[in-house]
């Protein structure tokens, strides 16, 4: 059972809108920083948001997140067949004293 | 390119060791905190443990503590994780991981370079 608690699954047609979200705590999500992942199908998880809603350099403006109290929220607009993947969100845990995931949601473009 | 490449991975029996290591190019390593992170194939990632720039501060994950050991050589522009006393239940993918800012801790912003993993299989 993770700390942080995303969905198991969201789907979407091409070029849709998708939310994901992920759940928390004060001591997590509500009093640090929230940074969400996408890992493909046999590769390394690829940094997408950090800081709530800051984009790295070369991550679309089609990826967004955005964080309010405890929750936090990515959202994909024009949802594209390569997005198919899984999410993960994180944040610092102050009570854990450690970095803590969130269980991940699979992304389906039907 | 900025890039971390994981290096020890293999197969072990139970209460045996293994040292992984990360070397990292094309950034200023000493810089930004490291952190190790695995996975379960088919699972989701598990936090094992961080280590500040200046390897003033560390933790490691409740399911790791008192038998994995984090440590950097700044010099070599390396990460290391000394696996002792390994269990079934830590097979898995080992990646090493590059944070935003200096502190393992406090301000946490995210891990933005990750290696291609290491398998690390714990069996008899």
């Amino acid at each position: 059972q993770s700390v942080l608690t995303q969905p198991p699954s969201a789907s979407g047609t091409p070029g849709q809108r998708v939310t994901i979200s992920c759940s928390g705590s004060r001591t997590n999500i509500g009093g640090n920083t929230v940074s969400w992942y996408q890992q493909l199908p046999g590769t390394a998880p690829k940094l997408l948001i950090y800081r709530n809603n800051q984009r790295p350099s070369g991550v679309p403006d089609r990826f967004s997140g955005s964080k309010s109290g405890t929750s936090a929220s990515l959202a994909i607009s024009g949802l594209q067949s390569e997005d198919e993947a899984d999410y993960f969100c994180s944040a610092w845990d102050d009570n854990l004293g450690n970095v803590i995931f969130g269980g991940g949601t699979k992304v389906t473009v039907v | 390119e900025v890039q971390l490449v994981e290096s020890g991975g293999g197969l072990v029996q139970p209460g045996g060791s293994l040292r992984l290591s990360c070397a990292a190019s094309a950034f200023i390593f000493e810089d930004h905190a490291m952190h190790w992170v695995r996975q379960v194939p088919g699972k989701g990632l598990e936090w094992v443990s961080g280590i500040s720039w200046n390897s003033g501060s560390m933790g490691y994950a409740d399911s790791v503590k008192g038998r994995f050991t984090i440590s950097r050589d700044n010099a070599k522009k390396s990460l290391y994780l000394q696996m002792n006393s390994l269990r079934t239940e830590d097979t898995a993918f080992y990646y090493c991981a590059k944070a935003t800012e200096g502190a393992y801790n406090t301000g946490f912003g995210g891990l933005d370079v990750w290696g291609q993993g290491t398998t690390v299989t714990v069996s008899s």
